[in-house]
């Protein structure tokens, strides 16, 4: 059974800083690209950046280039996300994502995380 | 980014009827879109992929469909259990980006 499991979510000031952990059972972790996706509660979805199977290829939302940082450890089935100069906006609930097809990944989000949620205030 | 509007945001029906959410993308984007549901308090759910394939265990009775940059999804008897919040989503280019949601209500 494919698991993910998130966790680092709290209560944190704007301009701090926080980091985010999935750890993923169930599949080939190092043979899958993968997600974060966020979502305010009550709100929509909103993609937040992915990473290919072996860290080759990143890609960001706009609203967190240069602030947040995704990375992976495939000895450890892991997934992170380095979020730094936080803002009040981006108090959501994170999910971490397996892309549905291996290799470079189609882009389409397969299996989600239960999240783990961040809230940025004073 | 190509935007992905998504109408109605929500649908009264009952159990039995067929129901039709539509998404439109702002730009072509050829097969390169998904469906989700979302239950109140769990994730989402992928459904459809690739315009109008069904992911493994989803009930026939979802289907997907394309014209040109409109996109549908279809309910053709919707079951109790259907009652949730449905998204679709672009897999075209970064960022990815999804329609603001169609909630199917009981009536």
């Amino acid at each position: 059974e494919v698991q993910l499991v998130e966790s680092g979510g709290t209560v944190v000031q704007p301009g701090g800083s926080l980091r985010l952990s999935c750890v993923v059972s169930g599949f080939d972790f190092d043979d899958y690209a993968m997600h974060w996706v966020r979502q305010v509660p009550g709100k929509g979805l909103d993609w937040v950046c992915l990473i290919s199977w072996d860290g080759g290829n990143i890609y960001y939302a706009d609203s967190v280039m240069g602030r947040f940082t995704i990375s992976r450890d495939n000895s450890r089935n892991s997934l992170y996300l380095q979020m730094n100069s936080l803002r009040r906006e981006d108090s959501a609930l994170y999910y971490c994502v397996r892309d549905r097809q291996g290799g470079s990944g189609s882009y389409f989000l397969d299996s989600w995380g239960q999240g783990t949620p961040v809230t940025v205030s004073s | 980014d190509i935007q992905m509007t998504q109408s109605p945001s929500s649908v009264s029906a009952s159990v039995g009827d067929r129901v039709t959410i539509t998404c439109r993308a702002s730009q072509v984007i050829g097969n390169w879109l998904a469906w989700y549901q979302q239950k109140p308090g769990t994730a989402p759910k992928l459904l459809v992929y690739g315009v109008s394939d069904l992911r493994s265990g989803v009930p026939s009775r979802f289907s997907g469909s394309a014209s040109g940059t409109d996109f549908t999804l279809t309910i053709s008897s919707l079951q109790p259990e259907d009652f949730a919040t449905y998204y679709c989503q672009q897999a075209h280019k970064f960022p990815l980006t999804f329609g603001g949601g169609t909630t199917v209500q009981i009536k």
